[in-house]
C-alpha cells in the first residue's frame, strides 16, 4: 500500500460545476498538507497549505484535512477551463522534515 | 526572479549512454530537491541538499544514479549508465528554509523529459 493514495481521474467536469479532489494516507505523522498544481509539461505549483487538521479557504479553492479518517480534500468552486490541469497532494511530517510524499496526481478537465 | 532553472528540457539517448542533467535553484534558497516524475508512480524524492551538502539520498535508485552540487548555484542528477526504465520527467526544486511555519514551499523547474531508447 502506498502512503498516499490519489485517483487517478480523469475527472471531466462542466463549467462552474463544484469539483471535490480527495487523497488518503496512511502515515498518522503527516501534519502538513498541501495541494500543488501542474499544468501540462510545466512544473508543480503550490496552490494551498493546510498545518494538521481543518479548513483553509482562498477564493475558488477550500482545503480540508480530517486527521482522524485521514483524509484530505481540494474544493474547486465555479470551475473555469483555466482549472484544467493535474492536482497533486503532498504531505510531510513536519517541522525538520523536509521529505514530502506526493500522491500521483488527479487530471482535472473542466469543459467551456 | 527567474524561477528554477532546469537544462535541458527535453533528452533522448540510447540505452547505456551517460545523461546530466542540470539545475539552477533559487538564489538564497538553501534547500535543493530531485525528484522523478512517471504515470506509474507520481513524483518521488531522489535525493536533496542543504546548503550544498546532501542530506538525504535513499529515493537514489541504483549506483547509477548520482547527484552533486558543488556549489549554492548550480547541481547535477547524472545518470551512467542509462537504462529505458529511467524514462520519466526529472524535476529540481528548491526552497528557502522554514518558509512556511516549519514546513518548505517547494518551487519547481519546468523539468528534464528524459527518454532513453
Amino acid at each position: 500500500q502506498k502512503e498516499v493514495e490519489q485517483d487517478p481521474g480523469p475527472l471531466s467536469v462542466p463549467e462552474g460545476a463544484i469539483v471535490s479532489l480527495n487523497c488518503t494516507y496512511s502515515n498518522s505523522a503527516f501534519q502538513y498538507f498541501m495541494w500543488y498544481r501542474q499544468y501540462s509539461r510545466k512544473g508543480p505549483e503550490l496552490l494551498m497549505y493546510t498545518y494538521s487538521s481543518g479548513n483553509k479557504e482562498d477564493g475558488r479553492f477550500t482545503a480540508q484535512v480530517d486527521k482522524s479518517s485521514k483524509y484530505i480534500s481540494l474544493f474547486i468552486r465555479d470551475s473555469q477551463p483555466s482549472d484544467s490541469a493535474t492536482y497533486l497532494c503532498a504531505m510531510s511530517a513536519g517541522s525538520g522534515t523536509y521529505k514530502y510524499i506526493f500522491g500521483t496526481g488527479t487530471r482535472l478537465k473542466v469543459l467551456a | 526572479d527567474a524561477g528554477v532553472i532546469q537544462s535541458p528540457r527535453h533528452e533522448v539517448t540510447e540505452m547505456g549512454q551517460e545523461v546530466t542533467l542540470r539545475c539552477k535553484p533559487i538564489s538564497g534558497h538553501d534547500y535543493l530537491f530531485w525528484y522523478r516524475q512517471t504515470m506509474m508512480r507520481g513524483l518521488e524524492l531522489l535525493i536533496y541538499f542543504n546548503n550544498n551538502v546532501p542530506i538525504d539520498d535513499s529515493g537514489m535508485p541504483e549506483d547509477r544514479f548520482s547527484a552533486k552540487m558543488p556549489n549554492a548555484s548550480f547541481s547535477t542528477l547524472k545518470i551512467q549508465p542509462s537504462e529505458p526504465r529511467d524514462s520519466a520527467v526529472y524535476f529540481c526544486a528548491s526552497s528557502p528554509t522554514g518558509s512556511l511555519s516549519g514546513a518548505n514551499v517547494l518551487t519547481f523547474g519546468a523539468g528534464s523529459r528524459l527518454t532513453v531508447l
